[in-house]
């Protein structure tokens, strides 16, 4: 079983609407997580860290379910430039996973006009 | 957060040659890591680059095949050794912020074809 598993998508979206997908990661010890947006060709960008409290930069919430294991993130109203892959990012907590993060294959997003 | 350079951006090598890719930061850093994203997929963790010892590898991964330097705390390379097509992929450094959650940024990457 992967440590971080997405839908791949793509969710196809018009302009305008709100797009929702989570994530699963299965180390409970897990502590930071992340979402990152990487365009086609370029290099993973921070989106957001994902708080416990959830969390919400403008246009975009994160939420984290220890209990079940799985973030989530909103987008809403979509904007075309938010076309990208979407990588969910979980961090380990013991001693030797420390520092090095585990990421989930991506889900892609696509909005269209 | 920093700014990370690498060079060169791509490379279109033969197999069995080795290519040295370098990561450059415009600040200092504890921790650079070295990640591969092969076409398709996600990204893997190479090893961590440590100032002034050995890299720590990850399972899959050999000194002999990808030796890595860290001079200095802004600086680090990564070398692919003899090379081979499977070799085929992105390269990527990144870096630990020393923020709340310890964020890690990325370099451009470094695009490499092994014909």
């Amino acid at each position: 079983r992967k440590e971080v598993e997405q839908d791949p998508g793509p969710f196809n979206v018009p302009e305008g609407a709100t797009v929702a997908f989570n994530c699963t990661y299965s180390n409970s010890a897990s502590q930071s997580f992340f979402w990152y947006r990487q365009d086609c060709r370029k290099e993973p960008k921070l989106l957001m860290s994902v708080y416990s409290s959830g969390n919400e930069d403008g246009r975009f919430t994160a939420q984290l379910n220890r209990a079940s294991q799985y973030i989530s993130l909103l987008i809403r109203d979509s904007k075309l430039s938010d076309s990208a892959t979407y990588l969910c990012v979980v961090r380990g907590l013991t001693t030797d996973s420390w520092g090095k993060l585990q990421f989930g294959a991506g889900t892609q997003v696509v909005v269209t006009p | 957060s920093a700014v990370i350079s690498q060079k060169p951006s791509r490379d279109i090598c033969q197999r069995g040659t080795s290519l040295t890719i370098q990561c450059q930061v415009d600040s200092q850093v504890t921790m650079m890591f070295w990640y591969r994203q092969q076409p398709g997929q996600s990204l893997t963790l190479i090893a961590t680059a440590n100032q002034g010892s050995e890299a720590t590898y990850e399972s899959g991964f050999v000194i002999d095949k990808f030796p890595i330097s860290r001079p200095n705390l802004t600086f680090s390379t990564l070398t692919v050794s003899n090379m081979s097509p499977e070799d085929s992929s992105i390269y990527l450094c990144s870096v630990e912020a020393r923020g709340p959650s310890y964020e890690q940024y990325f370099g451009p990457g470094t695009r490499l074809t092994v014909t």
